[in-house]
């Protein structure tokens, strides 16, 4: 059971330069969700997924997109990178909708620089 | 705007100290949750509590809940070297579970 895969780990992107951050998870969790942590900052959410085909925004969504087509992936999307860009990537899932539910499972981080 | 707001932001002990940290945060909760967050890798869930429970244990942790203050604790027993890392609490608000906010986390060291 891999639980929360990110690729790639590690990526340098010249400003303007788009890229997507993969995430897929093996158990079946119909929430997904992304954030970002900076030094100081702790972990500020950007874009989450209740299911299939359902997004919404989190505190910082500016400057990404996601789309959620499967219940197994949800990229994140960097349209035109900026050095405000540059950060540690998590993928979370958990498992449903209900109250007091709703450990959040983590990847590994992909870090990103933005040149 | 960040939810829960962890204290001190930094704690060093000795082996075998109790370290306690706590959490602050702003509005309603459905539960709290704990984790933890080696350097380097993705956060691990510890200990959830749920929004009419007062006080849980889970091995060496115990963590309370103080709803009329908004406020937890996560106390970490007979402290090792394994326990450095980062912790952090997640609060997701009654009502709108999706959007789980952390707080900025305690760095904890334990020195052997």
């Amino acid at each position: 059971n891999a639980g929360v895969t990110q690729t790639p780990k590690f990526q340098v992107l010249k400003t303007g330069q788009s890229m997507t951050l993969q995430c897929a998870q093996d158990m079946n969790h119909e929430y997904m969700s992304w954030y970002r942590q900076d030094p100081g900052m702790g972990l500020r959410l950007i874009h989450y997924s209740v299911g299939a085909g359902i997004t919404d925004q989190g505190e910082v969504p500016n400057g990404y997109n996601v789309s959620r087509s499967t219940t197994e992936d949800f990229p994140l999307r960097l349209l035109s990178a900026a050095p405000s860009q540059t950060s540690v990537y998590f993928c979370a899932s958990s498992r449903g909708r209900e109250p007091n539910t709703g450990e959040l499972f983590f990847g590994e981080g992909s870090r990103l620089t933005v040149l | 705007s960040q939810q829960g707001e962890e204290d001190p932001q930094a704690l060093s002990i000795q082996e075998g100290e109790n370290a306690t940290m706590n959490c602050s945060y702003k509005t309603s909760i459905n539960n709290l949750q704990w984790y933890r967050q080696n350097s380097g890798r993705g956060l691990v869930h510890l200990i959830l509590i749920r929004s009419n429970e007062r006080e849980k244990h889970s091995g060496r942790l115990r963590v309370t809940l103080d709803t009329s203050k908004k406020s937890s604790s996560l106390l970490i027993t007979a402290s090792r070297a394994a326990d450095t890392a980062s912790y952090f609490c997640a609060t997701p608000p009654r009502g709108g579970y999706q959007k789980v906010t952390f707080g900025t986390g305690t760095k904890l060291q334990v020195i052997p």
